[in-house]
């Protein structure tokens, strides 16, 4: 069974600082790795989707790598600003199955402050 | 254009009632995902429908649970005899097709509240 752990759980940092957010799962048989955001009482938002094929992914300040043998995946985020604040998940498609779910871990609270 | 919309967006209700939760998806998108986000527990997989092929069902937690999907585009999840365990914030998602390529796009979900 496929498990994601994000680590860490939450983080605070002042604005204008760069930070790298993490993502572990145990089963390297996947087909893509995906990077949400979620803020408070709203739905996700999808940040970068990473085919298993691929290294890394890039969006303006976002940057995730993908390294599929060992099962990590990091999103870097670049001077980071007050309105990166939000919940990042990070959620792996698992190959083998028929049904395309994604499977996420529980999440890193960034809080970015002024 | 328009996201995935659903409604309500919060329902409150009493232990032993039924709920329907109802998801629009991305117009053109026939690959439709119920999700369950509880506290404590992070977001889980509930069901997929791709098309008019038949659901995969195979995270919905009890039989209490049940969704179907109308003419391939609206989709209503039920809860039938609510427990206090079903309190949770439900989300839909669609994508273009069912498949690795395909970004899942998540609607703004509705906050269920068992009393």
């Amino acid at each position: 069974k496929q498990e994601v752990t994000q680590i860490p759980a939450a983080l605070s940092v002042p604005e204008g600082e760069n930070l790298v957010l993490n993502c572990s799962f145990t089963d390297s048989a996947i087909y893509n790795l995906q990077w949400f955001r979620q803020d408070p009482g709203k739905g996700l938002t999808s940040l970068l989707l990473i085919q298993s094929s691929q290294r890394e992914q890039t969006s303006g300040r976002l940057n995730a790598s993908l390294d599929k043998s060992s099962g990590r995946s990091t999103l870097y985020i670049a001077a980071s600003q007050p309105g990166d604040s939000a919940t990042y998940l990070c959620a792996v498609m698992s190959s083998g199955g028929s049904n395309y779910k994604l499977t996420f871990g529980k999440g890193t609270l960034l809080t970015v402050n002024p | 254009g328009a996201g995935v919309s659903q409604s309500p967006s919060n329902k409150v209700t009493e232990k032993g009632k039924d709920v329907e939760l109802r998801c629009d998806p991305i117009s053109g998108h026939t690959a439709l995902y119920w999700y369950r986000q509880s506290l404590g527990q992070g977001l889980e997989f509930l069901i997929y429908f791709q098309g008019n092929s038949a659901p995969d069902k195979s995270g919905l937690p009890s039989d209490r649970f049940s969704a179907e999907r109308t003419g391939g585009s609206v989709s209503t999840l039920t809860i039938q005899r609510t427990q206090q365990e079903d309190s949770a914030v439900y989300l839909c998602a669609s994508s273009l097709s069912g498949g690795a390529l395909y970004e899942q796009f998540f609607g703004p979900g509705t906050r269920l509240t068992v009393l």
